[in-house]
């Protein structure tokens, strides 16, 4: 069956650090891959988008890579701030749908 | 601004009963879909429409129905027939006929639970 896998266990980092995420995937391939923020209580906000022939994408302190290979996507929050601390979602396009993984809590101390 | 309005907020059902969860769009998106959000999941799909008039069921179809009769407005509709409805529904649209490539907008969600 088709499976995303996001690091249950939220993730606790001091400010300024870097935070890395992961996203795994089985039993897709996807042409797209998206990550969202969500805030408690709130709908997800789209951040980012990569495309599979695409290796890295940026976005000011935002990086996301994805390798079809490896069936993963990471992503990066450099110099993280306390105002970065939210769940983060990464989402597959799959045969005209969106798969959502069940995101990471992310805990930036300051 | 353009966006996203779900409304109630905070809805509750009684037993038997059937209740209307809003979603209203300004954007002028053609796609837009249901999910549910369970504590601890992710994201599962209910139901999603391409364009008026017209819409398809997702994975967890079971015990909801939608109408899309209006470009900017896709209600969802949970019925009795669903057992187990306490969950926070989310409402998103995309630019055109959905497509990966598009970022979907999300609504801030209805919280809906059993009395």
């Amino acid at each position: 069956s088709q499976k995303i896998e996001q690091n249950s266990e939220a993730l606790n980092i001091q400010e300024g650090k870097t935070a890395t995420l992961t996203c795994n995937y089985t039993n897709y391939s996807p042409a797209y891959l998206q990550w969202y923020r969500q805030d408690p209580g709130r709908g997800p906000v789209f951040l980012l988008l990569i495309r599979e022939n695409e290796k890295e994408k940026r976005k000011e302190r935002l990086k996301v890579t994805f390798d079809t290979t490896l069936k993963q996507s990471l992503f990066h929050i450099t110099a993280s701030q306390p105002a970065d601390s939210a769940t983060y979602l990464c989402a597959l396009y799959n045969f005209n749908k969106f798969y959502f993984g069940s995101g990471t809590k992310l805990n930036v101390k300051p | 601004d353009g966006g996203i309005t779900q409304s109630p907020k905070y809805l509750f059902r009684k037993e038997g009963q059937n209740v209307t969860l809003s979603c209203e769009q300004n954007l002028n998106h053609d796609a837009m879909y249901w999910y549910r959000q369970d504590p601890g999941q992710g994201l599962r799909l209910i139901y999603y429409s391409q364009i008026v008039n017209d819409f398809q069921k997702g994975d967890i179809a079971e015990g909801y129905s939608v109408s899309r009769e209006k470009k900017e407005s896709f209600p969802l509709t949970v019925t009795s027939a669903q057992k187990n409805p306490t969950a926070f529904y989310l409402c998103a649209s995309s630019a055109g006929n959905s497509g990966g490539h598009q970022p979907q907008h999300f609504g801030d969600g209805t919280r809906l639970s059993i009395l």
